[in-house]
C-alpha cells in the first residue's frame, strides 16, 4: 500500500525556521495537505494543495513541493506551534487517501 | 460555522457491536463527503473511509474494507461508524470530518470518539 515518509521529530529553537519533509512517490501527481494535531485535539487543516494556507491560519506557516518531497515550513516557530503534524495525499489513482507517519515538532 | 459533533465515548467488550455517529451543522449535509480516520494510543492518523451522504456511496480504504460499515442518514444530517464483533485492537480514537473531494482534503473535524474495547 502507499506510504508517505516524515521524520519522526523535529526540534527547533523560538523563532527559527522548522522544516518538515514528507515523501511519497505518488506526490509529483496528487496534491499534499498538511495537519497540526496537538494533544487531546483534533487536527486542524493548516496548508492545502501543496502551498495554500486556510484563513485563520498564521503567515509562518508556507508549503512547497518539490518532486516526491513536500514540505511544511514554520517560520519564526513559536512556543504554541508544538505539536504533532501529519501530510496527507492520495495515492496515484486518486481513490485511497493516506496520512504521512507524523513528526513531533519540539520547541527547545 | 460548520460543526461535527460526534458521540461520546464508549468502554465495550470484545465481540460487542457498536455504533458510533457524527451529526453535522451549519451546512448543507450533502455539501461534503464524510470520512472517519483512526488513531490508535500514541499512533499517527489513519484514513478509514468515505460516503457521500446523498446517496450513500461509500469507499473505503483496503486496510479497512470488511473491518467495518459506514453509513449516513441525510435526514438527520447524520454519519455513523459501525462495527459488528469489536475487538481489543479496536480502541482507538476516531475523527469524523468533511472531506473536500475535489482537492481529497479534509477541512473540518469532529472532536473525536474514543473507544476502548477490554474484557
Amino acid at each position: 500500500s502507499y506510504e508517505l515518509t516524515q521524520p519522526p521529530s523535529v526540534s527547533v529553537p523560538p523563532g527559527q525556521t522548522a522544516r518538515i519533509t514528507c515523501s511519497g512517490d505518488a506526490l509529483p501527481k496528487q496534491y499534499a495537505y498538511w495537519y497540526q494535531q496537538k494533544p487531546g485535539q483534533a487536527p486542524v487543516l493548516v496548508i492545502y494543495k501543496d502551498s495554500e494556507r486556510p484563513s485563520g491560519i498564521p503567515g509562518r506557516f508556507s508549503g512547497s513541493s518539490s518532486g516526491t518531497t513536500v514540505t511544511l515550513t514554520i517560520s519564526g516557530v513559536q512556543a504554541e506551534d508544538e505539536a504533532d503534524y501529519y501530510c496527507q495525499s492520495a495515492d496515484s489513482s486518486g481513490t485511497n487517501y493516506v496520512f504521512g507517519t507524523g513528526t513531533k515538532v519540539t520547541v527547545l | 460555522e460548520v460543526e461535527l459533533v460526534q458521540s461520546g465515548a464508549e468502554v465495550k467488550k470484545p465481540g460487542e457491536s457498536l455504533k458510533i455517529s457524527c451529526k453535522g451543522s451549519a451546512y448543507t449535509f450533502t455539501t461534503f463527503w464524510i470520512g472517519w480516520v483512526r488513531q490508535m494510543p500514541g499512533k499517527g492518523l489513519e484514513w478509514m473511509g468515505i460516503i457521500y451522504p446523498g446517496d450513500s456511496d461509500t469507499r473505503y480504504s483496503p486496510s479497512f474494507q470488511g473491518q467495518v460499515t459506514i453509513s449516513a442518514d441525510k435526514s438527520i444530517n447524520t454519519a455513523y461508524l459501525h462495527w459488528s464483533s469489536l475487538k481489543a485492537s479496536d480502541t482507538a480514537m476516531y475523527f469524523c470530518a468533511t472531506l473536500v473531494v475535489e482537492g481529497g482534503y479534509f477541512n473540518y473535524w469532529g472532536q473525536g470518539t474514543p473507544l476502548t474495547v477490554s474484557s
